[in-house]
């Protein structure tokens, strides 16, 4: 059964620093990995796709890569700002038609 | 792009009655619906998953009759939260799964359960 990790659970930081969430996953065999952002009381904002055949997918400040293989990704936050405060989830499905499997999210601060 | 609207955002009910969530797939037809619920500060969870035209599969723990789900048509999957409790107020938040792996899962807005 798949099962997803992520560290830390919380981050607080200045703003302007650069961060990096992980997220790590049990079975590797897994058709493609995505980040999402969730506001308090609010549902899923999707923010990176990557497909199991890529290394890195990159959207504005965000930077999201994946080692297949050893069952780990990162997201990476450039120039972090106080709007970038939410909890960072990622997720994943074995094949095209299951559910994603949901690691418990990572809260982040970013403090002005 | 995909997408899927969820309605209510929120809702408050009393204990005992019954409260029905709908998920629509505006500009594409979904043939599988997954549910999840989001206790405070906790992950989604799996609940179910529906399939049109065909009765729901339960994940285990998840009462299916008390949470019923229903997939009549390839643009609506409901799921009523029956004798609600407040045990029961959550966030529920319906998926649909791409046709295609070059896309994501689309996410309806999710409904806050408050049970009074």
């Amino acid at each position: 059964k798949q099962e997803v990790t992520q560290i830390p659970a919380a981050l607080s930081v200045p703003e302007g620093e650069n961060l990096v969430l992980n997220c790590s996953f049990t079975d590797s065999a897994i058709y493609n990995l995505q980040w999402f952002r969730q506001d308090p009381g609010k549902g899923l904002t999707s923010l990176l796709l990557i497909q199991s055949s890529q290394r890195e997918q990159t959207s504005g400040r965000l930077n999201a890569s994946l080692d297949k293989s050893s069952g780990r990704s990162t997201l990476y936050i450039a120039a972090s700002q106080p709007g970038d405060s939410a909890t960072y989830l990622c997720a994943v499905p074995n094949s095209g038609n299951t559910p994603l499997v949901f690691g418990k999210g990572t809260r982040l601060s970013v403090i002005a | 792009g995909a997408v899927v609207s969820q309605h209510p955002s929120w809702v408050i009910c009393k204990s005992g009655t019954s409260v029905k969530i709908e998920c629509r797939s505006l500009d594409f037809q979904a043939t599988t619906m997954f549910w999840y619920r989001q206790f405070p500060k906790q992950s989604l969870m799996l609940m179910a998953t529906s399939n049109e035209g065909s009765k729901a599969t339960y994940e285990q723990g998840v009462e299916k009759d008390k949470f019923l789900i229903n997939h009549a048509s390839l643009t609506l999957s409901t799921l009523t939260v029956t004798s609600a409790h407040p045990e029961d107020s959550s966030f529920y938040i319906c998926s649909a799964p791409p046709d295609s792996p070059n896309y994501g899962y689309t996410f309806g807005s999710g409904t806050r359960l408050t049970v009074v």
